[in-house]
């Protein structure tokens, strides 16, 4: 596609339930983030894969954070557990390749996850 | 490690007014600094990319400038419109690190 596309664009769940949230990058980029939004305050990193594995897992906030990226294109952010702190917009974002002077970030619109 | 901060918090403006977006970044030695525009419930887009090189990026009525010595980047945005409205963030990734580092953004309102 043309951009970075992210589903489901929300998620309702319940407090203890496993949620699994989908992104796909643009073709051909090779590093792909995720991170996590709460109101008022900027992006805060999760995750960033290069190719197929995680190269920096240093923001997954605890143990029922994972995420996968098994073909080195679309990743999965899977939440285990989840609980009301979960709640946030979830936002992916692509690369064309390791962050340097000249390769930006393209983001997709995010998953909206709400945990009750 | 680095930190960003990004003053003023909110702003809202008349239709017209030539705007100043104030980004600034405790470690200067960055690759580059990144501004983005966020409208509400949407995802990022980016708007300007600085190189570590470069002192400034321009597209349409926007100009962005970057002053590593200083830890500074400022968002100039002129002849400010109703659209104009969103929030700004500005991202930047230093030395050794894969991570960006994002402010919290500036929510602007133009009001017409």
């Amino acid at each position: 596609g043309a951009g970075v596309s992210q589903t489901p664009s929300n998620k309702v769940t319940e407090k203890g339930k496993y949620v699994e949230l989908r992104c796909d990058p643009i073709s051909g980029h090779t590093a792909l983030y995720w991170y996590r939004q709460s109101l008022g305050q900027g992006p805060e990193f999760l995750i960033y894969f290069q190719g197929t594995g995680a190269a920096d897992d240093s923001g997954l906030p605890n143990d029922r954070f994972f995420a996968v990226r098994p073909e080195g294109s679309v990743s999965t952010l899977k939440i285990q557990r989840t609980e009301r702190g979960d709640s946030a917009v979830y936002l992916c974002a692509s690369s064309p390749g390791p962050l340097s002077s000249y390769n930006e970030q393209f983001f997709g619109p995010g998953t909206r996850l709400t945990v009750l | 490690k680095q930190e960003v901060t990004q003053i003023p918090a909110a702003l809202s403006v008349p239709e017209g007014e030539n705007l100043v977006l104030n980004c600034s970044f405790t470690d200067s030695a960055i690759y580059n600094l990144q501004w983005f525009r966020q409208d509400p419930g949407k995802g990022l887009t980016s708007l300007l990319l600085i190189q570590s090189s470069q002192r400034e990026q321009t597209s349409g009525r926007l100009n962005a400038s970057l002053d590593k010595s200083s830890g500074r980047s400022t968002l100039y945005i002129a002849a400010s419109q109703p659209g104009d409205s969103a929030t700004y963030l500005c991202a930047t990734r230093s030395g050794g690190s894969y991570i960006p580092t994002f402010g919290r953004g500036t929510s602007l309102i133009v009001h017409p």
